[in-house]
């Protein structure tokens, strides 16, 4: 089946700085690929949606300038955390989905997870 | 927000004994899509069923839908102390943007052995 890799899987940055976690699709192109973040003990929160060579599509209250979103190939995306502070702690995921229209099963990285100091 | 709702949120029980967790959902869907989450991974899929399917089976995995209700249902039989974990129901949901995907809140099965 398809692998998804994600890193770093962990990380810990000073309050203010930004991280980038990658997302790349090993198996198949993935002309989309999902980013969610996930508290403590509760669901996955859509964050945004990559489209390879197009802006992302962020979801409301997602603030596009904070968490930047870069899909450059079929293969890769990368989510940037800009100007981190402590509330940005969480446990992010991505997901690529070989169907276009999300009518296969979804195959998830491994999450990576952030820690602001 | 699109997120669908489960429960119960957590679910205790004894191994051989079968977990049923509920998905309610708020719009019309594509499909809908179980997965499974250990404490700090990432998500495993276990199952989907598209909207014009009732019931599939997978191992010891039974999966209802209901489309009137909006509702599924995952049941786990003879369940196993590795069977502990948090499961995810997930819409794809309809929309004139493109389809989305939407985890419903979780459910924690603790299996004791």
């Amino acid at each position: 089946g398809a692998v998804v890799s994600q890193h770093p899987s962990r990380v810990i940055c000073k309050s203010g700085t930004s991280v980038k976690i990658e997302c790349r699709s090993l198996d198949f192109q993935a002309t989309t690929m999902f980013w969610y973040r996930q508290f403590p003990k509760q669901s996955l929160m859509l964050m945004a949606t990559s489209n390879e060579g197009s802006k992302a599509t962020y979801e409301q209250g997602v603030e596009k300038d904070k968490f930047l979103i870069n899909h450059a190939s079929l293969t890769l995306s990368t989510l940037t955390v800009t100007s981190a502070h402590p509330e940005d702690s969480s446990f992010y995921i991505c997901s690529v989905s070989s169907s276009p229209d999300l009518n296969t099963e979804a195959f998830f990285g491994q999450g990576t997870r952030l820690t602001v100091v | 927000s699109q997120q669908g709702e489960e429960d119960p949120q957590a679910l205790s029980i004894q191994e051989g004994e079968n977990a049923t967790m509920n998905c309610s959902y708020k719009t019309s869907i594509n499909n809908l899509q179980w997965y499974r989450q250990n404490s700090g991974r990432g998500l495993v899929h276990l199952i989907l069923i598209r909207s014009n399917e009732r019931e599939k089976h997978s191992g010891r995995l039974r999966v209802t839908l209901d489309t009137s209700k909006k509702s599924s249902s995952l049941l786990i039989t003879a369940s196993r102390a590795a069977d502990t974990a948090s499961y995810f129901c997930a819409t794809v949901f309809v929309s004139n943007t493109g389809n989305q995907f939407y985890f419903g809140t979780g459910t924690s099965l603790t299996v004791i052995p």
